[in-house]
């Protein structure tokens, strides 16, 4: 069985710019997690789609904004880039979302912002 | 909200010695508990968790955690180390639990491996 897959793996973007990142679950899982991990702040959850519905979403501004498609692949998309948001995004999948789920994580997609 | 904290931020162990990694958590529900792996330029791995059936859980890979309420704490061992066992390591609680897939983690542990 495929795991997580995360497109694309590496990006470059400059400041203002908008960017999305795609999340394939394994085939089967329907809840997709997001999150953003840094040096400073290190794993902080982003939100959380299941069946293509919000389930749950963190503290991040508005600016960082999410889907699911009915196969269960999610998008993220962040708007007029900052510095700050320079990161490892990560994506997780699961079977549901009982809150007790074993999480399986893709690679990650690292966001350069400069 | 629930919380963990993870003390020390780099262990260092020599090989064959035992791994104690240490995770306290604070909830005001039961919670439920995790330990990731991350290995560098990957995603997490789940090494185990505790979801209230048994304290003492064994996970993948040799390690185990004991779930212990008096001290709120869930410290992860393993009685032998390895050189492949060279990570970071991640604490984390359902916040809240059983209310998705919402993860709170630590700050993580680089255990360090030596011969």
């Amino acid at each position: 069985k495929a795991g997580v897959t995360q497109t694309p793996r590496y990006l470059i973007k400059t400041r203002g710019q908008q960017v999305t990142l795609s999340c394939s679950p394994i085939s089967g899982h329907r809840s997709v997690s997001w999150y953003q991990q840094t040096p400073g702040q290190g794993l902080q959850f982003l939100f959380e789609y299941f069946s293509e519905t919000q389930r749950n979403k963190g503290n991040f501004p508005g600016r960082f904004s999410g889907r699911q498609f009915s196969n269960s692949r999610s998008e993220m998309n962040v708007s007029t880039l900052e510095l700050g948001d320079s990161a490892l995004y990560l994506c997780a999948s699961s079977l549901n979302t009982g809150g007790n789920e074993k999480l399986f994580f893709g690679s990650g997609t690292q966001l350069s912002v400069l | 909200a629930q919380s963990v904290t993870q003390l020390g931020s780099h262990v260092s162990v020599s090989e064959g010695a035992l791994v104690l990694l240490r995770c306290n958590y604070s909830s005001s529900v039961p919670p439920y508990l995790f330990w990731y792996v991350q290995y560098p330029n990957q995603g997490l791995q789940l090494l185990l968790k505790y979801t209230s059936a048994a304290t003492l859980v064994k996970g993948i890979n040799g390690f185990e955690a004991e779930f212990k309420k008096s001290e709120t704490s869930f410290h992860l061992t393993k009685p032998s180390a390895h050189m492949s066992d060279a990570a970071e390591y991640f604490c984390a609680v359902s916040d809240p639990p059983g209310g998705g897939n919402k993860l709170t983690f630590g700050t993580g542990t680089q255990l360090k491996v030596e011969l």
